[in-house]
């Protein structure tokens, strides 16, 4: 079945150094990827998004690289703030065009003063 | 622009009452999804609606069912409540194109006793 996942269930960091987040997909045609922030009390926020006909994408503080190959998705983090503290999850869209994503079970990212 | 909306934030049931939840999407987002977030299961797609009509329906119970206004405003309901609906329901709304990108509520978190 279709499934997304994370390689770890906690991050710890310091602070100003880089993070990444791993994730695994399993289904191949997935072509959309997109990452969310959720700190807690909140409902996620979008971070990145990635096409599968893209191996990298950077936003602000923030690259997302796809690896179609493995089927691993990363999302790297330069300099690591502490309000970057949050539950980081992958999510895939199989259709473009629907409102039906499939979630990672998140990673905690902890940032250390 | 104001944010997705939803009420209540926070509400207790006991088993076998019926909750109603609301949200009202982002002006002119005309699809709005409903996700069950659950510390065991994680985010789990429950289903979409766009110009009124349910597009794309997850794996849950008849038990839980939604509906969509003509202002695009939606609620879910949730009948013969079980002490495993306790969860916080998320609500997001897109815009009716080909990004998937959707944007969060902050949840109705529910506990049913």
């Amino acid at each position: 079945g279709e499934s997304v996942g994370l390689h770890l269930p906690t991050l710890s960091v310091q602070e100003g150094d880089n993070s990444i987040i791993n994730c695994a997909y399993s289904n191949s045609a997935s072509d959309y990827f997109i990452w969310y922030k959720q700190e807690s009390g909140k409902g996620p926020q979008f971070i990145i998004d990635i096409r599968s006909n893209m191996d990298k994408r950077q936003g602000q503080r923030v690259t997302v690289l796809l690896n179609k190959t493995v089927k691993h998705l990363s999302l790297q983090i330069a300099a690591t703030q502490p309000g970057d503290s949050a539950v980081y999850f992958c999510a895939e869209n199989s259709a473009s065009n629907t409102g039906k994503l499939i979630f990672g079970q998140g990673t905690t990212l902890q940032v250390k003063p | 622009k104001a944010g997705v909306t939803q009420t209540p934030r926070y509400l207790i049931k006991t088993r076998g009452q019926q909750v109603t939840l609301s949200c009202s999407p982002i002006s002119g987002h005309r699809s709005v999804s409903w996700y069950q977030q659950t510390p065991g299961q994680g985010l789990q797609f429950l289903f979409e609606y766009f110009s009124e009509t349910q597009r794309n329906k997850g794996n849950f119970p008849g038990r839980f069912s939604g509906r969509q206004f003509s202002n695009s405003r939606s609620e879910m309901n949730v009948s013969t409540l079980e002490l495993g609906d306790s969860a916080l329901y998320l609500c997001a709304s897109r815009e009716q194109t080909n990004t998937g990108e959707l944007f969060f509520g902050e949840g109705s978190r529910l506990t049913v006793l």
